[in-house]
């Protein structure tokens, strides 16, 4: 049972264009949400973060947009640069963060010089 | 280097061997989860320790699993008698819990140690 759904597998964007990766959850009890970056042979690392009352979280080129109604959110990032290629996680917690995380199945981003 | 630190980052072993990682977590952090990926998923949560507590347990984490974290610093994940089914990448994450002046504080994941049951 996926709680936490990414539908695309893969994305290609023209660099310093704008890459939009979309994540879609099921469970109503999520109240926060994370993105993670994953490049090869290493661990996710964290990327930005945005909790239930809030609608939108911005940090430099990364902005994460929340639409609780729809249980959907998105990743903007922009100017997307080729050091952007790698795959993204959308995360979800419940209980305001207080224990595990649910993962989507992740998106390829792959930015084109 | 003050991240989280995993050990040995890859393990080849041959079908009912038991194998041990170990994972050293981020020095301040209270919390450490465990986590498995296979191919084409995204991350499994499968346990996590608040200090050296164990307080929850993924139905992924069967009998041949346990963790431990004696001291509340690094801790362990040992798969007994091991099937090609647990072949996987398996993380470690740690954070510094609910209270420390956040609503939440982020996981931070480490390398990975990368399992191969052959």
């Amino acid at each position: 049972d996926q709680q936490v759904k990414q539908n695309s597998p893969s994305l290609s964007v023209q660099e310093g264009r704008i890459s939009i990766l979309n994540c879609d959850y099921t469970n109503s009890m999520f109240d926060y949400f994370l993105w993670y970056k994953k490049y090869p042979a290493e661990g996710p690392t964290f990327l930005i973060s945005i909790s239930s009352i809030k609608d939108k979280n911005e940090d430099g080129r990364f902005t994460v947009f929340l639409n609780k109604s729809a249980k959907h959110l998105s990743l903007h990032i922009v100017p997307s640069q080729p050091g952007d290629s790698a795959v993204y996680f959308c995360a979800a917690s419940g209980m305001a963060g207080a224990n595990n995380l649910f993962f989507g199945t992740g998106t390829r981003l792959t930015v084109i010089p | 280097d003050t991240g989280v630190s995993q050990n040995p980052r890859h393990k080849i072993t041959k079908r009912g061997q038991n194998v041990t990682f170990r994972c050293d977590p981020i020095s301040e952090h209270n919390r450490l989860y465990w986590y498995r990926q296979t191919l084409g998923q995204g991350p499994e949560f499968l346990t996590y320790f608040q200090n050296e507590a164990q307080l929850e347990k993924s139905r992924l984490l069967s009998d041949r699993f346990s963790a431990e974290r004696p001291k509340g610093s690094f801790s362990t994940l040992e798969i007994q008698r091991t099937e090609q089914g647990d072949s996987a990448m398996y993380l470690c994450a740690s954070s510094l819990g609910m209270n420390h002046g956040g609503y939440y504080n982020e996981q931070f994941f480490g390398p990975g140690t990368r399992l191969t049951v052959l």
